[in-house]
Protein backbone atom coordinates (compact mmCIF):
# COMPACT_ATOMS: atom_id res chain seq x y z
CA UNK A 1 0.00 0.00 0.00
CA UNK A 2 0.73 3.87 -0.04
CA UNK A 3 3.65 4.73 2.34
CA UNK A 4 5.13 7.59 3.47
CA UNK A 5 9.07 8.04 5.06
CA UNK A 6 10.81 10.46 6.42
CA UNK A 7 13.96 11.25 8.38
CA UNK A 8 13.75 10.42 11.89
CA UNK A 9 14.83 13.14 14.46
CA UNK A 10 15.44 14.96 16.77
CA UNK A 11 16.85 17.55 14.23
CA UNK A 12 18.99 19.85 16.15
CA UNK A 13 19.82 22.52 14.28
CA UNK A 14 21.71 26.25 15.45
CA UNK A 15 20.00 29.70 13.90
CA UNK A 16 20.48 30.04 10.56
CA UNK A 17 21.67 26.93 9.63
CA UNK A 18 20.30 25.06 6.54
CA UNK A 19 17.76 22.58 6.98
CA UNK A 20 16.76 19.57 4.60
CA UNK A 21 14.39 17.19 6.00
CA UNK A 22 14.32 13.79 3.97
CA UNK A 23 10.70 12.51 2.73
CA UNK A 24 9.92 9.44 -0.11
CA UNK A 25 6.94 8.06 -0.83
CA UNK A 26 5.99 4.04 -2.53
CA UNK A 27 2.60 5.09 -4.05
CA UNK A 28 0.77 3.93 -6.93
CA UNK A 29 0.29 6.73 -9.86
CA UNK A 30 1.21 10.43 -8.94
CA UNK A 31 -0.13 11.60 -5.78
CA UNK A 32 -0.51 14.86 -4.36
CA UNK A 33 2.41 15.66 -1.66
CA UNK A 34 2.42 18.19 1.31
CA UNK A 35 4.20 19.04 4.05
CA UNK A 36 2.51 19.86 7.37
CA UNK A 37 3.86 21.92 10.45
CA UNK A 38 2.87 20.92 14.11
CA UNK A 39 3.80 23.50 16.72
CA UNK A 40 3.73 22.55 20.41
CA UNK A 41 0.02 21.72 21.42
CA UNK A 42 -1.52 22.59 18.41
CA UNK A 43 -2.90 21.21 15.37
CA UNK A 44 -1.25 21.02 12.00
CA UNK A 45 -0.75 23.61 9.66
CA UNK A 46 -0.40 23.23 5.47
CA UNK A 47 2.88 24.51 4.97
CA UNK A 48 3.60 23.54 1.13
CA UNK A 49 2.11 21.34 -1.17
CA UNK A 50 3.14 20.29 -4.65
CA UNK A 51 0.19 18.24 -6.71
CA UNK A 52 2.47 17.26 -10.49
CA UNK A 53 6.06 16.38 -10.92
CA UNK A 54 8.55 19.07 -10.77
CA UNK A 55 6.47 21.22 -9.13
CA UNK A 56 7.59 23.30 -6.15
CA UNK A 57 5.89 24.35 -3.24
CA UNK A 58 7.28 27.38 -1.25
CA UNK A 59 5.95 28.94 2.05
CA UNK A 60 7.52 30.77 4.87
CA UNK A 61 10.91 30.40 2.79
CA UNK A 62 10.60 26.26 3.25
CA UNK A 63 10.34 24.43 -0.21
CA UNK A 64 9.84 21.28 -1.51
CA UNK A 65 10.13 20.09 -5.29
CA UNK A 66 8.04 16.98 -6.31
CA UNK A 67 11.19 14.90 -7.94
CA UNK A 68 8.93 11.62 -9.82
CA UNK A 69 12.01 10.16 -10.81
CA UNK A 70 13.56 9.99 -6.94
CA UNK A 71 9.65 9.53 -5.45
CA UNK A 72 11.16 12.43 -3.11
CA UNK A 73 9.71 15.31 -1.70
CA UNK A 74 12.37 17.15 0.84
CA UNK A 75 11.42 19.82 2.90
CA UNK A 76 14.95 22.70 2.39
CA UNK A 77 15.11 26.22 4.27
CA UNK A 78 18.60 28.40 3.97
CA UNK A 79 18.33 29.59 7.05
CA UNK A 80 15.87 28.65 9.93
CA UNK A 81 14.97 30.29 12.92
CA UNK A 82 14.09 29.28 16.33
CA UNK A 83 10.40 30.05 15.79
CA UNK A 84 10.80 27.25 13.17
CA UNK A 85 11.26 24.73 15.87
CA UNK A 86 8.11 22.22 15.53
CA UNK A 87 6.93 19.10 14.10
CA UNK A 88 7.24 18.34 10.39
CA UNK A 89 4.85 15.77 8.82
CA UNK A 90 5.35 14.65 5.08
CA UNK A 91 2.06 13.56 3.39
CA UNK A 92 0.91 12.19 0.44
CA UNK A 93 -3.11 11.76 -0.80
CA UNK A 94 -4.23 8.29 -1.21
CA UNK A 95 -5.11 6.71 -3.99
CA UNK A 96 -8.33 7.44 -3.93
CA UNK A 97 -7.92 11.34 -3.37
CA UNK A 98 -9.60 10.66 -0.29
CA UNK A 99 -7.13 11.01 2.61
CA UNK A 100 -3.82 11.68 3.78
CA UNK A 101 -1.20 9.33 4.66
CA UNK A 102 1.78 10.99 7.09
CA UNK A 103 4.90 10.03 7.77
CA UNK A 104 5.84 9.68 11.02
CA UNK A 105 7.19 12.96 11.87
CA UNK A 106 10.58 14.94 12.24
CA UNK A 107 11.06 16.81 15.15
CA UNK A 108 13.07 20.37 14.25
CA UNK A 109 14.60 22.05 17.27
CA UNK A 110 16.57 25.25 16.32
CA UNK A 111 18.43 26.52 18.99
CA UNK A 112 20.07 30.53 19.22
CA UNK B 1 -7.52 29.24 9.90
CA UNK B 2 -10.41 26.58 8.78
CA UNK B 3 -13.53 27.01 11.06
CA UNK B 4 -12.97 23.37 13.28
CA UNK B 5 -13.92 22.95 16.65
CA UNK B 6 -13.09 19.71 18.89
CA UNK B 7 -14.73 19.00 21.91
CA UNK B 8 -13.74 17.72 24.35
CA UNK B 9 -10.07 19.42 24.13
CA UNK B 10 -9.32 17.64 26.73
CA UNK B 11 -10.50 14.04 28.74
CA UNK B 12 -9.71 11.49 31.06
CA UNK B 13 -11.84 8.07 30.71
CA UNK B 14 -11.78 5.11 32.62
CA UNK B 15 -11.00 1.73 31.07
CA UNK B 16 -14.48 0.16 29.68
CA UNK B 17 -16.05 3.43 29.75
CA UNK B 18 -17.93 5.10 26.34
CA UNK B 19 -16.76 8.25 24.80
CA UNK B 20 -17.45 10.61 22.02
CA UNK B 21 -15.35 13.25 20.86
CA UNK B 22 -17.45 15.50 18.91
CA UNK B 23 -16.15 17.84 15.46
CA UNK B 24 -17.94 20.55 14.72
CA UNK B 25 -16.94 22.58 11.33
CA UNK B 26 -18.39 25.99 9.68
CA UNK B 27 -16.62 25.97 6.19
CA UNK B 28 -19.83 23.22 4.95
CA UNK B 29 -16.56 21.39 4.31
CA UNK B 30 -18.16 17.70 2.10
CA UNK B 31 -14.88 15.61 3.61
CA UNK B 32 -14.47 15.23 7.20
CA UNK B 33 -12.10 12.90 9.15
CA UNK B 34 -10.42 11.23 12.42
CA UNK B 35 -6.58 10.40 12.82
CA UNK B 36 -5.12 9.70 15.94
CA UNK B 37 -1.27 11.09 17.07
CA UNK B 38 0.71 8.60 18.80
CA UNK B 39 4.87 8.65 19.10
CA UNK B 40 6.66 6.75 16.49
CA UNK B 41 3.18 6.53 14.37
CA UNK B 42 2.85 9.89 12.71
CA UNK B 43 -0.87 10.45 12.40
CA UNK B 44 -2.88 7.65 11.19
CA UNK B 45 -6.70 7.83 10.05
CA UNK B 46 -9.75 6.18 11.70
CA UNK B 47 -12.35 6.94 9.80
CA UNK B 48 -13.04 9.24 7.34
CA UNK B 49 -16.62 11.05 5.80
CA UNK B 50 -17.90 11.77 2.62
CA UNK B 51 -20.93 12.93 3.32
CA UNK B 52 -24.22 13.11 5.87
CA UNK B 53 -24.41 9.49 6.39
CA UNK B 54 -21.66 8.19 3.81
CA UNK B 55 -18.86 6.82 5.92
CA UNK B 56 -15.44 4.60 5.18
CA UNK B 57 -12.82 2.89 7.75
CA UNK B 58 -9.00 4.09 7.87
CA UNK B 59 -6.03 1.82 8.69
CA UNK B 60 -6.87 1.71 12.06
CA UNK B 61 -10.62 1.49 12.54
CA UNK B 62 -11.25 -1.63 15.51
CA UNK B 63 -12.71 -0.13 18.25
CA UNK B 64 -14.11 3.07 16.58
CA UNK B 65 -17.51 4.06 15.05
CA UNK B 66 -18.53 7.35 13.62
CA UNK B 67 -21.08 9.09 12.35
CA UNK B 68 -22.26 11.97 10.53
CA UNK B 69 -26.20 13.09 10.30
CA UNK B 70 -25.32 16.85 9.48
CA UNK B 71 -22.96 18.00 7.25
CA UNK B 72 -21.57 20.17 10.25
CA UNK B 73 -20.82 17.34 12.55
CA UNK B 74 -18.55 14.42 12.66
CA UNK B 75 -18.77 12.08 15.87
CA UNK B 76 -15.76 9.71 17.02
CA UNK B 77 -17.17 7.41 19.35
CA UNK B 78 -15.15 5.18 21.67
CA UNK B 79 -17.34 2.14 22.78
CA UNK B 80 -15.43 1.09 25.49
CA UNK B 81 -12.43 2.76 26.20
CA UNK B 82 -9.14 0.90 26.38
CA UNK B 83 -5.60 2.23 27.20
CA UNK B 84 -4.35 1.67 23.98
CA UNK B 85 -6.54 4.70 22.69
CA UNK B 86 -5.36 6.73 24.98
CA UNK B 87 -3.98 9.28 22.11
CA UNK B 88 -4.29 12.90 20.80
CA UNK B 89 -7.23 13.01 18.21
CA UNK B 90 -7.55 14.82 15.61
CA UNK B 91 -10.43 16.17 13.13
CA UNK B 92 -9.87 17.01 9.55
CA UNK B 93 -12.25 18.52 7.18
CA UNK B 94 -11.69 19.24 3.17
CA UNK B 95 -13.34 20.23 0.45
CA UNK B 96 -12.12 18.15 -3.28
CA UNK B 97 -13.93 20.36 -5.19
CA UNK B 98 -13.75 19.95 -9.06
CA UNK B 99 -10.59 17.05 -10.12
CA UNK B 100 -10.87 16.29 -6.39
CA UNK B 101 -7.13 15.72 -6.08
CA UNK B 102 -3.98 18.02 -4.46
CA UNK B 103 -6.74 19.48 -1.92
CA UNK B 104 -5.57 20.99 1.60
CA UNK B 105 -6.84 18.87 4.27
CA UNK B 106 -7.11 21.51 7.38
CA UNK B 107 -7.06 20.41 10.76
CA UNK B 108 -8.78 21.05 14.21
CA UNK B 109 -6.66 21.66 17.42
CA UNK B 110 -6.81 17.94 18.90
CA UNK B 111 -8.47 16.24 21.72
CA UNK B 112 -6.29 14.89 24.49
CA UNK B 113 -8.09 11.48 25.74
CA UNK B 114 -6.65 9.41 28.38
CA UNK B 115 -8.03 5.80 29.30
CA UNK B 116 -6.99 4.89 33.17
Amino acid sequence: GDSVTQMEGPVTLSEEAFLTINCTYTATGYPSLFWYVQYPGEGLQLLLKATKADDKGSNKGFEATYRKETTSFHLEKGSVQVSDSAVYFCAIQNQAGTALIFGKGTTLSVSS
Amino acid sequence: DAGITQSPRHKVTETGTPVTLRCHQTENHRYMYWYRQDPGHGLRLIHYSYGVKDTDKGEVSDGYSVSRSKTEDFLLTLESATSSQTSVYFCAISDRGEGGLGNTIYFGEGSWLTVV
